[in-house]
């Protein structure tokens, strides 16, 4: 079974919609969960950081994390064009260090 | 704009050519990572450097050279590569390679190997 799963289907939203992303993992030795947006042809930009079970909001951005079901979740309220990217779920702490387990990737178009 | 500015930005080279990418930050931090990144996948460590001390070589091909020159400079030395080694390279770094240390990445070198 694989560390990190995230459904790589390609979800599209209209504009002003929620959009909720999720990965499961598989051991519960992670402690840290991160979610990175990678626009087309750049590199991954840190959108989320946490540790703790619960919700950590940031603006549009809401990660939440469930420690007991291992279960990591992003939504992004009142969608807009410019959130069309690839997001991805990394956790770390599994290997006691800093290396990052990522998830496939989720790309996500929301449509005018 | 990232805080990990990396160049060039593509790159197109002969399985004979030596070339080299580069990267540079300047947040101060003391962690540097190389990854490679196929087309819908997620990135791929293969090198780190903790403190200008490789770590960790997670069994890269030698035709791969890391170097960290100091602490703000990652290099990543090219020579006779294959065209399976075409993909978007990314440069990482953090404050140190513990736990609880996020991980910036800057925008990647795109190499094409004809």
């Amino acid at each position: 079974q694989k560390e990190v799963e995230q459904d790589p289907g390609p979800l599209s939203v209209p504009e002003g919609a929620i959009v909720s992303l999720n990965c499961t993992y598989s051991n519960s030795a992670f402690q840290y969960f991160m979610w990175y947006r990678q626009y087309s042809r750049k590199g991954p930009e840190l959108l989320m950081y946490t540790y703790s079970s619960g919700n950590k909001e940031d603006g549009r951005f809401t990660a939440q994390v469930d420690k007991s079901s291992k279960y990591i979740s992003l939504f992004i309220r009142d969608s807009q064009p410019s959130d069309s990217a690839t997001y991805l779920c990394a956790m770390s702490g599994y290997y006691g260090n800093n290396r990052l387990a990522f998830g496939k990737g989720n790309q996500v178009v929301v449509i005018p | 704009d990232t805080e990990v500015t990396q160049t060039p930005k593509h790159l197109v080279m002969g399985m004979t050519n030596k070339k080299s990418l580069k990267c540079e930050q300047h947040m101060g931090h003391r962690a540097m990572y190389w990854y490679k990144q196929k087309a819908k996948k997620p990135p791929e460590l293969m090198f780190v450097y903790s403190y200008e001390k490789l770590s960790i070589n997670e069994s890269v091909p030698s035709r791969f050279s890391p170097e960290c020159p100091n602490s703000s400079l990652l290099n990543l030395h090219l020579h006779a590569l294959q065209p399976e080694d075409s993909a978007l390279y990314l440069c990482a770094s953090s404050q140190q390679d513990s736990l609880n240390q996020p991980q910036h990445f800057g925008d990647g070198t795109r190499l094409s190997i004809l």
